[in-house]
C-alpha cells in the first residue's frame, strides 16, 4: 500500500482568502483523488485527477472554486479559493490500486474559515 | 436506489460479541467491494476487499458477498473496545474511475 502524506494538517483561515492542500505520494500511481468529509458524514468526492490531464470534477464542484494541479505521478494540489465558513470540512487525498481498485487516504487537512 | 447504502447506526455490541455490518449495492457498481476502517479524527483505512462470493477471513473479520441478494457483509468475531469506529463499505462504479463509499455504520463496543 502507498504512503501518502499532507500538508497542512490543519489550518484556520479567513473568509475570502485561499488555501493550498499538498498531498505527496512515495511511489508513483496513476489516479488520485480528492474528497471532502463534513463532521459526521460521509466521503464526498471532489474531483479525479490523473497526471497529464485535466481534473474531472464531480457535479456541485467547478475548477474555479477547487483548482487542483497534478503535475508528476507523486504529487497533486488542492486549493480552496475565495472561502466561506461553508467550505469549513476535513479535505482528503487518496490513491487508487488501478489492478484491484483498492484506495489508500492521506492523513486529512481539517480546515476551518472563520 | 443509491449504488451502496448502509445503515447508519449506530450499532452497539458488548465486548467479545460479534458485530453484524451489513450494505446493500445496486447494479451500477463493479463486483469488487470494500471495508473501510474510520476512527474519530482519522482517515479510512483499507481493512477487507472481498471479489467473489462466498466468505472471506482475516483473523477476527470476515467479509460476505452475496451477488444474489446484493449484499455484502463484514462480521467482526469477540469485537473489542478498539473496534470501535465507523466502517464504510464501498464499490467502484461500473467502468471504473470513481468509487462510490456508502454513508457508513457508526460502531460501539461497550466493554
Amino acid at each position: 500500500s502507498a504512503v501518502i502524506s499532507q500538508k497542512p494538517s490543519r489550518d484556520i483561515c479567513q473568509r475570502g482568502t485561499s488555501l493550498t492542500i499538498q498531498c505527496q505520494v512515495d511511489s508513483q500511481v496513476t489516479m488520485m483523488f480528492w474528497y471532502r468529509q463534513q463532521p459526521g458524514q460521509s466521503l464526498t468526492l471532489i474531483a479525479t485527477a490523473n497526471q497529464g490531464s485535466e481534473a474531472t470534477y464531480e457535479s456541485g464542484f467547478v475548477i474555479d472554486k477547487f483548482p487542483i494541479s497534478r503535475p508528476n505521478l507523486t504529487f497533486s494540489t488542492l486549493t480552496v479559493s475565495n472561502m466561506s465558513p461553508e467550505d469549513s470540512s476535513i479535505y482528503l487525498c487518496s490513491v487508487e490500486d488501478t489492478d484491484t481498485y483498492e484506495q489508500y487516504f492521506g492523513p486529512g487537512t481539517r480546515l476551518t474559515v472563520t | 436506489q443509491k449504488e451502496v447504502e448502509q445503515n447508519s447506526g449506530p450499532l452497539s455490541v458488548p465486548e467479545g460479541a460479534i458485530a453484524s455490518l451489513n450494505c446493500t449495492y445496486s447494479d451500477r457498481v463493479s463486483q469488487s467491494f470494500f471495508w473501510y476502517r474510520q476512527y474519530s479524527g482519522k482517515s479510512p483505512e483499507l481493512i477487507m476487499s472481498i471479489y467473489s462470493n462466498g466468505d472471506k477471513e482475516d483473523g477476527r473479520f470476515t467479509a460476505q458477498l452475496n451477488k444474489a441478494s446484493q449484499y455484502v457483509s463484514l462480521l467482526i468475531r469477540d469485537s473489542q473496545p478498539s473496534d470501535s469506529a465507523t466502517y464504510l463499505c464501498a464499490a467502484p462504479l461500473t467502468g471504473g474511475f470513481k468509487t462510490i463509499f456508502g454513508a457508513g455504520t457508526r460502531l460501539f463496543v461497550k466493554a
